[in-house]
């Protein structure tokens, strides 16, 4: 199975500030990685896929990087609607496996 | 809109049995997976298998089988996933969620969810 490890576990940022979360797999998954973003008691929403490519309707403040095993999400201008939890998963092989989370904090 | 409808949520007693509906609508049933996605309380996500309603097809997490059966109905553009022999460790939102696939398998993203169901196992 493809492990999925991201970092930081949690960060506190404040509104405007420039925020990036880092997703790695055990083994290379090309680009098959997408980030999904869930609010409390929410269901996940699809925020980019394909490892970069921005899902219809997300703010354009929210970007993705990265192939291979290493990826990066980066919010560029922290919104208050922004504060939640975000996941990467990876859709190379089953089975499809998500990181553990990154929960986004107000400072 | 493509919307997927989960059924309401259950209490179950250690040892039953679960059966969790999600009809589709505003999309062509037979042309996208899909997926059944676990959340315990306070938890992270865990992809639990899939099914192609095209041709039933499914792949299921190894730590499920045995467990888990996953079917459609595609007369109502519904798809079931059924859990047996319930632990406590059951207790979760379970999501259902839209994908495509194409002959190498599931490698898309899952672009719409059901609205969750909570099941709870408790004695």
């Amino acid at each position: 199975d493809i492990q999925m490890t991201q970092s930081p576990s949690s960060l506190s940022a404040s509104v405007g500030d420039r925020v990036t979360i880092t997703c790695r797999a055990s083994q290379s998954i090309s680009r098959y990685l997408n980030w999904y973003q869930q609010k409390p008691g929410k269901v996940p929403k699809l925020l980019i896929y394909a490892a970069s490519s921005l899902q219809s309707g997300v703010p354009s403040r929210f970007s993705g990087r990265g192939s291979g095993t290493d990826f990066t999400l980066t919010i560029s201008s922290l919104q208050p609607e922004d504060f939640a939890t975000y996941y990467c998963q990876q859709s190379y092989s089953t089975p499809l496996t998500f990181g553990g989370g990154t929960k986004v904090e107000i400072k | 809109q493509v919307q997927l409808v989960q059924s309401g949520a259950e209490v179950k007693k250690p040892g039953a049995s679960v059966k969790v509906s999600c009809k589709a609508s505003g999309y062509t049933f037979t042309t996208y997976g899909i997926c059944w996605v676990r959340q315990a309380p306070g938890q992270g996500l865990e992809w639990m298998g899939w099914i192609s309603p095209y041709n039933g097809n499914t792949n299921y997490a190894q730590n499920l089988q045995g467990r888990v059966t996953m079917s459609t109905d595609t007369s109502t553009s519904t798809a079931y996933m059924d859990l047996r022999s319930l632990r406590s460790d059951d207790t979760a939102v379970y999501y259902c969620a839209r994908h495509y696939y194409d002959d190498r398998g599931p490698q898309y993203p899952f672009d719409y969810w059901g609205q969750g169901t909570l099941v709870t196992v408790s004695s």
